[in-house]
């Protein structure tokens, strides 16, 4: 989707090393989300934030952290505590209101050196 | 916590047959979406449904959502190979303040 960029594309991480993925939309939503991917799996929902200066846990948030101190902007960062960080994450954008599409971007694919 | 269960997994069709996925929730549910994830893309938001028996069309995709609100089905009919990819349906529970996404299956189209 043209109205949110994921950078960067591919990342590598060391052993104990902290990474932010970055997220950056332009289309005025007010809600923000990170979705974790694994091969052949689902979506599973790591944090979200329905505006700005609050965030809330999803499902898997344990290993990750985030700030939203920008309406365009939700960083992810992936610390060194989550023990399997490889996958596909990915970033989402919708209008405020629990029932709004959810609008992607093209991903980060993160791996373990 | 809610739980929206998708079946089945993966499904491979010979094109020119019909392709149709389950979607189903442990509770009831306030509205359904369908998502499409090409392969290396992203999902892309296909349609929400919100009342219950609800029927909508979308050129060969006819989207369903149960009468008590707990199921959803999507059909494809006369798959084409433009189709294949990962179809997903995410649920919101009366209680929940958001969405669960399902497993999400995976269509793949032999021409």
């Amino acid at each position: 989707d043209g109205g949110i960029t994921q950078s960067p594309k591919y990342l590598f991480r060391k052993e104990g090393q902290n990474v932010t993925l970055s997220c950056e939309q332009n289309l005025n939503h007010d809600a923000m989300y990170w979705y974790r991917q694994d091969p052949g799996q689902g979506l599973r929902l790591i944090y979200y934030s329905q505006i700005v200066n609050d965030f809330q846990k999803g499902d898997i948030a344990e290993g990750y952290s985030v700030s939203r101190e920008k309406k365009e902007s939700f960083p992810l960062t992936v610390t060194s505590a989550q023990k399997n960080p490889t996958a596909f994450y990915l970033c989402a954008s919708s209008m405020r209101g629990a029932d709004q599409p959810q609008h992607f971007g093209d991903g980060t694919r993160l791996s373990i050196l | 916590g809610q739980q929206v269960m998708q079946i089945p997994q993966y499904q491979h069709v010979q094109e020119g047959e019909d392709f149709t996925t389950y979607c189903n929730s442990s509770t009831t549910l306030s509205n359904i979406q369908w998502y499409k994830q090409r392969p290396g893309g992203h999902p892309v938001f296909l349609i929400q449904l919100v009342k219950s028996g609800e029927v909508k069309k979308q050129k060969r995709l006819t989207f369903q959502f149960g009468e008590a609100k707990k199921n959803s089905s999507l059909h494809i009919t006369a798959t084409q190979t433009t189709d294949v990819g990962t179809y997903f349906c995410a649920g919101r529970g009366t209680n929940a303040g958001k969405s669960t996404f399902g497993d999400g299956t995976t269509l793949t189209v032999k021409p």
